[in-house]
């Protein structure tokens, strides 16, 4: 595709509901990446794959985040038990290179998830 | 633990003025940084990615330097203009997953 895309753009939960936000990388990027941006603050790691593998994902706060990449391609970050705090703009990048010095991420237009 | 400040918070200048945007980082160990714009209510668009070999890199108005030694990064914008208005956030990674660090950004308006 085009570029990143990431659905819904806006989501909007009760706490303690479970959710799932979508990210569809770039064509051919093996490298995927989610962050997630609280008002006012820059973006901050979550989880990163590289292929169907989750490479790292030491970024995830608790056992209630988890991110799935079955095939590759599209990854499903899936938050259980929702919680207030949860409240902020969800990012998902993606780049080409397997790693090394120059990995240029391509970030796509975010969810932003309310809790209420 | 690498840390990333940007400075200044918030940045106010009158249309055409040359401006410089701070971002510095603790450890010196990093294999990349970017720079990055964001809109409101909008994801983040890649500006400048400097390699840790590299001291610049140039786009159209825009300038990038890195200092690893002194753990500074500097974006030179030059004859601003009110469509440069956005937030501006530096990043970089320091560790074989590739993942990125951010600063807390700048937020510049340019008036016309």
């Amino acid at each position: 595709g085009a570029g990143v895309s990431q659905t819904p753009s806006n989501k909007v939960t009760e706490k303690g509901k479970y959710v799932e936000l979508r990210c569809d990388p770039i064509s051919g990027h093996t490298a995927l990446y989610w962050y997630r941006q609280s008002l006012g603050q820059g973006p901050e790691f979550l989880i990163y794959f590289q292929g169907t593998g989750a490479a790292d994902d030491s970024g995830l706060p608790n056992d209630r985040f988890f991110a799935v990449r079955p095939e590759g391609s599209v990854s499903t970050l899936k938050i259980q038990r929702t919680e207030r705090g949860d409240s902020a703009v969800y990012l998902c990048a993606s780049s080409s290179l397997a790693g090394g010095s120059v990995d240029e991420q391509f970030f796509g237009p975010g969810t932003r998830l309310t809790v209420l | 633990k690498q840390e990333v400040t940007q400075i200044p918070a918030a940045l106010s200048v009158p249309e055409g003025e040359n401006l410089v945007l701070n971002c510095s980082f603790t450890d010196s160990a990093i294999y990349n940084l970017q720079w990055f714009r964001q809109d409101p209510g909008k994801g983040l668009t890649s500006l400048l990615l400097i390699q840790s070999s590299q001291r610049e890199q140039t786009s159209g108005r825009l300038n990038a330097s890195l200092d690893k030694s002194s753990g500074r990064s500097t974006l030179y914008i030059a004859a601003s203009q009110p469509g440069d208005s956005a937030t501006y956030l530096c990043a970089l990674v320091g560790g074989a997953t590739n993942k990125l660090i951010f600063g807390t950004g700048t937020l510049l308006a340019v008036q016309p």
